[in-house]
């Protein structure tokens, strides 16, 4: 068990629809990282947050949101939902926003869109 | 651009067939190389951190090393538990932003029979 707690584990939703992904970090851990696995892509680098603050974006869709909340926890807003967003979510933390830190995942979310 | 890549994408062998997994990076900055198990389904397990040319990690069956081009990971004598996707990451900043990114290689899928 990494710590990292990911909510919920399954989600299948319809076209055009919105979910809200839920993420809480390890204790003490101050940055919270999302991923997006899918079969042809690999892990792919979302965005990443360091205590409340949005740090850095990578090839996050206009239609992706995140946020980091006060108790650290996150949330990832994905809307207007198409079936290529179909995928596993991963989220991870480390201690710091420091490049040499370790990262620990969670068990990620298995989005389905039909 | 910053790139990682992994070789083979699977691996076969029998119990106690020892092997390397090969990973090589082009990034402009390395901030730490990175090595991931993943099950299927499941979030990626932290294995070892390398940060420096000539740095070597192991921990029971498995030995990572780092070369200023490549990493390996070296699997000694490998038993039916050890089948996984193994992932190579690198840590890099994020060029114009205050964050940091794991990119990822696309995995090693690893079988090893008994």
């Amino acid at each position: 068990d990494s710590g990292v707690t990911q909510t919920p584990k399954h989600l299948i939703t319809a076209t055009g629809q919105r979910v809200t992904l839920r993420c809480s970090p390890r204790s003490g851990d101050l940055s919270v990282y999302w991923y997006q696995q899918s079969l042809d892509q690999g892990l792919q680098f979302l965005i990443h947050y360091y205590n409340g603050e949005e740090r850095a974006k990578g090839n996050i869709l206009e239609r992706f949101s995140a946020q980091q909340f006060p108790d650290l926890h996150s949330e990832l807003n994905l809307s207007s939902l198409e079936l290529g967003d179909s995928a596993l979510y991963f989220c991870a933390s480390s201690v710091g926003g420091l490049p040499n830190t370790e990262a620990f995942f969670g068990q990620g979310t298995r989005l389905t869109v039909v | 651009e910053d790139q990682v890549t992994q070789s083979p994408e699977a691996l076969r062998l029998q119990e106690g067939e020892s092997s390397s997994l090969n990973c090589s990076y082009t990034v402009s900055g390395l901030r730490g190389l990175f090595w991931y198990r993943q099950d299927p389904g499941k979030g990626p397990e932290f294995l070892f951190t390398l940060y420096s040319a000539g740095e070597e990690k192991e921990k029971e069956r498995l030995k990572a090393t780092l070369t200023k081009k490549e990493s390996f990971l070296h699997i000694t004598a490998p038993k039916p538990e050890d089948s996984a996707t193994y992932l190579c990451a690198v840590r890099i900043e994020i060029e114009n932003q205050a964050g940091t990114a794991l990119i990822f290689g696309k995995g090693t899928t690893l079988s090893v029979s008994s």
